[in-house]
């Protein structure tokens, strides 16, 4: 009965390099969000997917920044030429389909971004 | 534009009194409120929710109080114990809306019960 799985917990990055954050949602779940935590602050939304679908993407930087929930596998949060403030908590979270229950999202433990 | 806010970053009871945490919103399109509990390096853990169609929603020792009027929600813990030490956060959702999942959050609480 596992719950929201993320990986890596930790990632160290140097300036310029890639990042990949994987996420693997509860079974049964068809809904998928990225949600970022900067030091000292809140959880700020970041996208939402369905299976190979972005519903809203509206908290996603501009550049740099692009998710995936492709038909099979794990969701990707990928953070290409990284820099330091992108030093960050990174949460998935999953919740099933809206006619199943209310809006309740269930969280990974968060891959921890550290950029060098 | 902090759409939720939580106006006290800490909060310090004593073991078995009431700990009461406050939640503010702006928007008026948000109809669906949770609570979620954090842990130092574990992600967020939902602890209660309310409908905006209720104004009250009580689970176990958590009791959540919605005043839509006044846009403000409350987090009711009795009793505290310790273990309940945590930061707490607020979170809202246009349930109703396209993306019926996205949450927004406050920027939490800190809750420390001391024994």
């Amino acid at each position: 009965n596992a719950g929201v799985m993320q990986n890596p917990r930790h990632l160290v990055r140097r300036r310029g390099q890639e990042a990949r954050l994987r996420c693997s949602p509860m079974k049964g779940h068809s809904h998928v969000y990225w949600y970022r935590q900067l030091p000292e602050e809140g959880l700020k939304f970041m996208v939402y997917l369905q299976k190979e679908n972005i519903i809203d993407e509206s908290g996603m930087p501009k550049e740099r920044f692009s998710a995936e929930f492709p038909k099979e596998g794990p969701s990707i949060l990928r953070i290409q030429q990284v820099v330091r403030g992108d030093s960050a908590a990174y949460f998935c979270a999953s919740s099933p389909q809206k006619d199943r229950g209310g809006p309740e999202a269930f969280f990974g433990q968060g891959t921890r971004l550290t950029v060098v | 534009d902090q759409q939720v806010k939580q106006n006290s970053p800490s909060l310090s009871v004593q073991e078995g009194r009431i700990s009461i945490l406050n939640c503010d919103y702006t928007n008026s399109m948000f109809d669906y409120f949770l609570w979620y509990k954090k842990y130092p390096a574990e992600g967020p853990t939902f602890l209660i929710s309310i409908s905006s169609i209720k104004d009250k929603n009580e689970d176990g020792r958590f009791t959540v109080f919605l005043n839509k009027s006044a846009k403000h929600l409350s987090l009711h813990i009795v009793p505290s114990q310790p273990g309940d030490s945590a930061v707490y956060f607020c979170a809202a959702s246009d349930a109703g809306g396209t993306s019926y999942g996205k949450l927004t959050f406050g920027q939490g609480t800190i809750l420390t019960v001391h024994p």
